[in-house]
């Protein structure tokens, strides 16, 4: 079973619609997150939540909603959506909250979706 | 601004040939540095962490390596399967548990 999934792979809208990306993980892990890559491929935090609690919000636009309805999901939706979001969207989840103190707070990403807008 | 930089952009290697990646950041306050590796169409996948310079750790052909401003993922005797995106990141006291990610280094081993 793959331990984070995210829906779908591939995206293509129109600018201006409104979409949706889903992510699930069946780690048990506490803590979920949105990384945006962009085609320099660096890796940008969006947000994280913990116990259904938003611990990091980034200064996106308001365009961009997690939605968490259990521990286990994370869904990311889009409203208006404009060319320069066109990207790879990451889902990723650790066990604790901090990424980096133990080793267990290492990251497992999701495989991506790739967004484009036209 | 905190930067983390990676070089190079692209390293293309013969099997069996060894060498180095670079990641420097340009902060003080390293909670920790993280690499990943990330195939083609996939999410980076987690390689090691070192909290403190002069840690060492290693995972088959690959050792991780970390000074107070860089470290550097060593290669050796790489073969095809290795090639990858290795990507850099670091944690930094103060950043609101976040990591900054460097653009990686782009590798590929010709057999």
């Amino acid at each position: 079973d793959t331990a984070v999934s995210q829906t779908p792979k591939y995206l293509v809208t129109q600018m201006g619609n409104d979409k949706s990306i889903k992510c699930e993980q069946n780690l048990g892990h506490d803590t979920m997150y949105w990384y945006k890559q962009d085609s320099k491929k660096f890796l940008k935090i969006m947000f994280s939540y913990n116990n259904k609690e938003l611990i990091i919000n980034e200064t996106v636009p308001n365009r961009f909603s997690p939605k968490s309805p259990d521990k286990a999901h994370l869904n990311l939706h889009i409203n208006s959506l404009e060319l320069g979001d066109s990207a790879v969207y990451f889902c990723a989840s650790s066990q604790g909250s901090f990424p980096g103190l133990t080793t267990n707070e290492k990251l497992f990403f999701g495989s991506g979706t790739q967004l484009s807008v036209l | 601004e905190d930067q983390v930089t990676q070089s190079p952009e692209a390293l293309r290697l013969q099997e069996g040939e060894s060498s180095s990646l670079n990641c420097s950041y340009t902060v003080s306050g390293l909670r920790g540095l993280f690499w990943y590796r990330q195939d083609p169409g996939k999410g980076p996948e987690f390689l090691f962490t070192l909290y403190s310079a002069g840690e060492e750790k290693e995972k088959e052909r690959l050792k991780a390596t970390l000074t107070k401003k860089e470290s550097f993922l060593h290669i050796t005797a790489p073969k095809p399967e290795d090639s990858a995106t290795y990507l850099c990141a670091v944690h930094l006291s103060g950043s609101a548990r976040q990591l900054t990610f460097g653009s990686g280094t782009q590798l590929t081993v010709l057999p």
